[in-house]
């Protein structure tokens, strides 16, 4: 079967330093992978998606990037944090050919101080 | 583009009552529409889904939803709330360009009181 994994699941970073959360799939090959922020009040926001390795769409403009080294492997990071960067993130995977439903990681919760 | 609306952030009802959380999609295109809940610091996990082979749509945990075209809704509803369905649930609807992009609603919290 399909598992997800995702971590660390909190994280509490000082303004101005390196983030990278890292998330894994197993079971499943070529899958559409997918990072999404949480924010009160506010629903589940896309950061990013890939459809293969070394291929990122970004939906917003903002301070982090994403890789994807490896099939199943995607990462999030940021060279500098920000405040404003606090929030819960989501990793996800579907299947990449026909099949639409999401499988979501844990969760991160990350506080910029 | 693609967008739901849930309309209500907030939703209590009594253990027993029937349970309604609405939602309304915008589309241009035959939509994929899904319900996923959420329970604290957690994950999202899926409840159902419409794909069009059927128009009432039965998930897990007792929940269906059924989709109307006429009216662009997929209400999710269940017979007779439980303590245990305290969450937040979010209805999507999937995307037309490449990626299989999903587009979230801002959510709704449910309550369930004794």
């Amino acid at each position: 079967s399909q598992t997800i994994h995702q971590w660390p699941a909190t994280l509490v970073q000082p303004v101005g330093s390196p983030l990278s959360l890292e998330c894994t799939v197993e079971g499943t090959s070529n899958p559409n992978l997918y990072w999404y922020r949480q924010a009160a009040g506010r629903g589940l926001q896309l950061l990013f998606y890939s459809v293969g390795i070394g291929q990122i769409s970004s939906e917003v403009p903002q301070n982090l990037s994403a890789s994807r080294p490896q099939d199943r492997q995607f990462i999030l990071s940021s060279k500098k944090l920000l405040l404003s960067d606090s929030g819960f993130y989501l990793c996800a995977w579907s299947p990449g050919t026909g099949g639409r439903s999401y499988t979501f990681g844990s969760g991160t919760r990350l506080t910029v101080v | 583009a693609q967008s739901v609306t849930q309309l209500g952030s907030h939703v209590s009802v009594s253990e027993g009552a029937l349970v309604l959380l609405r939602c309304n999609y915008s589309s241009s295109v035959p939509p994929y529409l899904f319900w996923y809940v959420q329970y604290p610091n957690q994950g999202l996990q899926l409840l159902l889904k419409y794909t069009s082979a059927a128009t009432l749509v039965k998930g897990i945990n007792g929940f269906e939803a059924e989709f109307k075209k006429s009216e662009t809704s997929f209400h999710l509803t269940k017979p007779s709330a439980h303590m245990s369905d305290a969450a937040e649930y979010f209805c999507a609807v999937s995307g037309t360009g490449g990626g299989n992009k999903l587009t979230f609603g801002t959510g709704t919290q449910l309550k369930v009181e004794l």
